[in-house]
C-alpha cells in the first residue's frame, strides 16, 4: 500500500482481557518499529525488526507484551492480561532505507489507540 | 524519564510570527530528526542533521543541531496555521534503530 496502515484505530479493552494490534508496513520495507505514545509525551521505542527477526526488545515494557513478524511483512503487537496504565497510542513504523549518517528513515502510520478501562 | 528535554511544551502565536522551539539533553547522539505530529496521525519526519554545528533549511524551517551534538532547535519564519502541530526531536545513539524521542512542542498558529 501506499503507506503504514495500523489495525484497528481504536480499541477499547477491559482490565485483564488481551488484546492484539496489526501493522502492515509499506511494501518491500525490510525494517518494522513499535513504538508506544502516552497522553502528552513523545513515542517510547518498543521493539524492532529486521524482516522476521526481532533483533531489538529492550523496550517492552514487561512480559505482557509480545510482538511477531512471522513472514517478514505484516506485525502483531500483543498485550496480555491489560492493565490501565497500557492506554496508549501504539505506533509502528517501517523503515527501507538509512539517511546519510546510518539512521532509518521512518514513515509512522496513523497509530492505534488503546483504552484499557 | 525523557533522554531529550523540549522547550516550550506549548506555544500558541499569531500568524506571521517568528518561533524558535529547543530539543536538549546531556547526552551525545549521533543523528537527531525532527517530526511534526498532527491529532490522530503519525509523527511525520522533517529533518535529518547529523554533524555538530549543522544547519539545514526547509522553507522557512531553519534546523540546527549543536556544536556538541547534544541539542538542536528549529526555527520557524514567518508562521502560518498550517503549521500548526506537535514538533518532537529523536535522536539516535550508537544504535542507529532506536530512536529516543522528547516529549514535544504543541503549536498553535492563530490566522
Amino acid at each position: 500500500g501506499a503507506g503504514v496502515s495500523q489495525s484497528p484505530r481504536y480499541k477499547v479493552a477491559k482490565r485483564g482481557q488481551d488484546v492484539a494490534l496489526r501493522c502492515d508496513p509499506i511494501s518491500g520495507h525490510v525494517s518494522l518499529f513499535w513504538y508506544q505514545q502516552a497522553l502528552g509525551q513523545g513515542p517510547e521505542f518498543l521493539t524492532y525488526f529486521q524482516n522476521e527477526a526481532q533483533l531489538d526488545k529492550s523496550g517492552l515494557p514487561s512480559d505482557r507484551f509480545f510482538a511477531e513478524r512471522p513472514e517478514g511483512s505484516v506485525s502483531t503487537l500483543k498485550i496480555q492480561r491489560t492493565q490501565q496504565e497500557d492506554s496508549a497510542v501504539y505506533l509502528c513504523a517501517s523503515s527501507s532505507r538509512t539517511d546519510y549518517s546510518g539512521a532509518n528513515v521512518l514513515t509512522f502510520g496513523a497509530g492505534s489507540r488503546l483504552t484499557v478501562l | 524519564t525523557q533522554l531529550l528535554e523540549q522547550s516550550p511544551q506549548f506555544l500558541s502565536i499569531q500568524e506571521g510570527e517568528n518561533l524558535t522551539v529547543y530539543c536538549n539533553s546531556s547526552s551525545v547522539f549521533s543523528s537527531l530528526q525532527w517530526y511534526r505530529q498532527e491529532p490522530g496521525e503519525g509523527p511525520v519526519l522533517l529533518v535529518t542533521v547529523v554533524t555538530g554545528g549543522e544547519v539545514k533549511k526547509l522553507k522557512r524551517l531553519t534546523f540546527q543541531f549543536g556544536d556538541a551534538r547534544k541539542d538542536s532547535s528549529l526555527h520557524i519564519t514567518a508562521a502560518q496555521p498550517g503549521d500548526t502541530g506537535l514538533y518532537l526531536c529523536a535522536g539516535a545513539k550508537n544504535n542507529f534503530n532506536k530512536f529516543y524521542f522528547g516529549s514535544g512542542t504543541k503549536l498553535n498558529v492563530k490566522p
